[in-house]
């Protein structure tokens, strides 16, 4: 069965400096997606990244990076220049069985000013 | 806005009780998740309808009912409610492999 593991529970960053998001995951599948998702203190689920597995050049919108490691089984968050606004909890998913999301159990960033 | 609508946005109810969700899902998706957000089990996927029909089953309760209607919203039923069916329910739709857009969720609490 697919699995996605964020190992870290919480990370705080300055504001302006960058942060990276761990994730890994589980597969046996060659061709797949991946996600990360962002859940701001109002709950709403937002997409921020989307990576699909045979694409070697890693995903990228505007601030938001990933690093994405096929053969590790790896799949970071990168975030830039960060902002007060990007304090949430953010998770990462596999996409499985049509557009089913197997999430993880999420990493709060905390964003000081 | 994801585009997605749910409603209501929050529920209180009492043990025992039924309730049920609505969703509309984006225009033009035809594809409707539910999914369950509760503390200890984070995200968890409950079912999948597409144009009307049942496509997947994750971990939902037999109490839990869902359907589509063909004007493609759905209505997840939630029955003989307990305490620990209180959590924030979403809707998501898609197309294609660009991922689910979510909706707002419901908030239920049992009380």
């Amino acid at each position: 069965a697919q699995t996605v593991t964020q190992s870290q529970p919480e990370m705080s960053v300055q504001e302006a400096e960058t942060v990276t998001l761990s994730c890994t995951y589980d597969t046996s599948e060659s061709d797949y997606y991946l996600f990360w998702y962002k859940q701001p203190p109002s709950r709403q689920m937002i997409l921020v990244i989307r990576q699909e597995a045979y694409k070697q050049q890693n995903a990228t919108e505007n601030r938001f990076s990933v690093n994405f490691q096929k053969a590790a089984k790896s799949f970071s968050l990168k975030i830039s220049d960060s902002q007060l606004g990007d304090a949430a909890m953010y998770f990462c998913a596999y996409k499985i069985d049509g557009n089913k999301l197997v999430f993880g159990a999420g990493t709060i960033l905390r964003v000081k000013s | 806005d994801s585009g997605v609508t749910q409603t209501p946005k929050h529920l209180i109810t009492a043990t025992g009780q039924r309730v049920t969700l609505r969703c509309s899902p984006r225009s033009g998706d035809l594809s409707v998740y539910w999914y369950q957000q509760s503390l200890d089990q984070g995200l968890q996927f409950l079912i999948q309808y597409y144009n009307g029909e049942e496509r997947a089953k994750g971990n939902i309760l037999e109490r839990f009912s869902a359907q589509q209607f063909p004007d493609l919203h759905s209505e997840l039923n939630l029955s003989s409610l307990e305490l620990g069916d209180s959590a924030l329910y979403f809707c998501a739709s898609s197309v294609g492999s660009q991922g689910l857009f979510f909706g707002p969720g419901t908030r239920l609490t049992v009380l």
